[in-house]
C-alpha cells in the first residue's frame, strides 16, 4: 500500500531552525512536494523535487533521498507567521499526489 | 487574478439534502480536482479531470458526481448527503505537465445534519 509518515506535530522557537521529516512509501515514484497550510486556509505550494539532493528557496529547503524514501523540508530564521501545518506529498506512477496528514508546526516567540 | 474560486464557502445540510460545489479557474488550466480534508487526516482525492469533458474516479468517490462540461468549470454534487460526508472540500487546478505545482481554491465548509 501507500503510506506517508511525518510527525503530527512540533514546536520550535522564533529565529531558530527546525526539520519536517517525512517518509514514504509509494507505487512509483514522480517527485515530491511541499505544501504549507495555515488554519483555515487552503494549501499553497512550497516545494518539489524529483531529484536526489537538496533544493534552496530562501529561507526553506527540501531534501530528497528516493532510496531512502525520505525527504525532509528545513525552515530557517523562524518567524511567527511560518506556525501552520505541512503536507508532504510524494506523486505515485499514475501522477497522482498521496497526502500526509500534516505536521503542525507551533512557534514559539 | 481570481486563480481558483469555489462556491459556496460555507453550507449546512440536511441528510438526505442535496447541493452542487462549484469551481472555477481562470488560468486555462488542463487538470482539476476534488479533495476532501477531514481533521488528523491527508488530503483525500474524490474526483478528478483532465480535460473538458472528461472525469476519473479518485480514492474516496463513493456519495459523489462531478461534471467538467466547460474546461473553467468543475462541479461537484452530492446526491443525498449523508453526516460521514461533513468535511472541508478543496478545488485545485494544475496547468499541463502532471508535475506542476496545485493551485488550491479557498475550501468549502459542509456540514450535514
Amino acid at each position: 500500500g501507500q503510506n506517508i509518515d511525518q510527525p503530527t506535530e512540533m514546536t520550535a522557537t522564533e529565529g531558530a531552525i527546525v526539520q519536517i521529516n517525512c517518509t514514504y512509501q509509494t507505487s512509483g515514484f514522480n517527485g515530491l512536494f511541499w505544501y504549507q497550510q495555515h488554519a483555515g486556509e487552503a494549501p499553497t505550494f512550497l516545494s518539489y523535487n524529483v531529484l536526489d539532493g537538496l533544493e534552496e528557496k530562501g529561507r526553506f529547503s527540501s531534501f530528497l533521498s528516493r532510496s531512502k524514501g525520505y525527504s525532509y523540508l528545513l525552515l530557517k530564521e523562524l518567524q511567527m507567521k511560518d506556525s501552520a501545518s505541512y503536507l508532504c506529498a510524494p506523486m505515485d506512477s499514475n501522477y497522482q499526489l498521496i497526502w500526509g496528514a500534516g505536521t503542525k508546526l507551533i512557534i514559539k516567540p | 487574478n481570481a486563480g481558483v474560486t469555489q462556491t459556496p464557502k460555507f453550507r449546512v445540510l440536511k441528510t438526505g439534502q442535496s447541493m452542487t460545489l462549484l469551481c472555477a479557474q481562470d488560468m486555462n488550466h488542463e487538470y482539476m480536482y476534488w479533495y476532501r480534508q477531514d481533521p488528523g487526516m491527508g488530503l483525500r482525492l474524490i474526483h478528478y479531470s483532465v480535460g473538458e469533458g472528461t472525469t476519473a474516479k479518485g480514492e474516496v468517490p463513493d456519495g459523489y458526481n462531478v461534471s467538467r462540461l466547460k474546461k473553467q468549470n468543475f462541479l461537484l454534487g452530492l446526491e443525498s448527503a449523508a453526516p460521514s460526508q461533513t468535511s472541508v472540500y478543496f478545488c485545485a487546478s494544475r496547468g499541463q505537465g502532471v508535475t506542476g505545482e496545485l493551485f488550491f481554491g479557498e475550501g468549502s465548509r459542509l456540514t450535514v445534519l
